[in-house]
């Protein structure tokens, strides 16, 4: 069965101090890796598209990795304004349409 | 802009009523899609639809009915048959190639009275 796995479920950090999200898939074969940030009471906001392992798309204090099995989402220097929930979806070559979302890592940044 | 947008923002369901989430896009996309999301849960699809005047059924499909009659327009109903109502609804749209980001409106909150 296709899943998505985010870690951590919860990250504090304090402003500046940089670390890593994770998301590993098992997937029957990977046509698109996609991240995307939430704000509370909002809909996702489109972040980064990945095709294939080796890949790397960078957007200001992000940047974003695929592997064969996980991609990592990096967050370098953040600011309280990063604080959001991340989410990792895959759209798999079995499914023409679906998208399988992992359930998200809440990241907060203290000042 | 383009974009989606998505109406009420908040919306309550008496017991055995019928309600109907709109979700309008200007953005020219042939697809769209229904996502239910619960506190700690990942997002779950309830109905897609490819092309105007054909829809699927997603993961989550019970209780729930949907009409493609326009290309901009994919209104979904949350009938009495639906039993635990209450959830944050998102609507999403990607265009044509793949594969495609989808993008998202800003969400209706559904609760029970």
């Amino acid at each position: 069965e296709d899943q998505v796995t985010q870690s951590p479920e919860a990250l504090r950090l304090q402003e500046g101090e940089s670390s890593s999200l994770n998301c590993s898939y098992t997937v029957s074969g990977l046509r698109g890796l996609f991240w995307y940030r939430q704000d509370p009471g909002k809909g996702p906001e489109f972040l980064f598209t990945l095709y294939s392992a080796g890949e790397e798309k960078e957007k200001e204090r992000l940047k974003a990795t695929l592997t064969k099995k996980e991609s990592f989402l990096h967050i370098t220097a953040p600011k309280p304004e990063d604080s959001a929930t991340y989410l990792c979806a895959v759209r798999v070559y079995s499914s023409a349409s679906k998208i399988i979302f992992g359930s998200g890592t809440r990241l907060s940044i203290r000042p | 802009d383009g974009g989606i947008t998505q109406s009420p923002k908040y919306l309550f369901r008496k017991e055995g009523q019928n309600v109907t989430l709109s979700c309008e896009q200007n953005l020219n996309h042939d697809a769209m899609y229904w996502y239910r999301q619960d506190p700690g849960q990942g997002l779950r699809l309830i109905y897609y639809s490819q092309i105007v005047n054909d829809f699927q059924k997603g993961d989550i499909a019970e209780g729930y009915s949907v009409s493609r009659e326009k290309k901009e327009s994919f209104p979904l109903t949350v009938t009495s048959a639906q039993k635990n109502p209450t959830a944050f609804y998102l609507c999403a749209s990607s265009g044509q190639g793949d594969p495609q980001p989808q993008h998202f409106g800003d969400g209706t909150r559904l609760s029970i009275l």
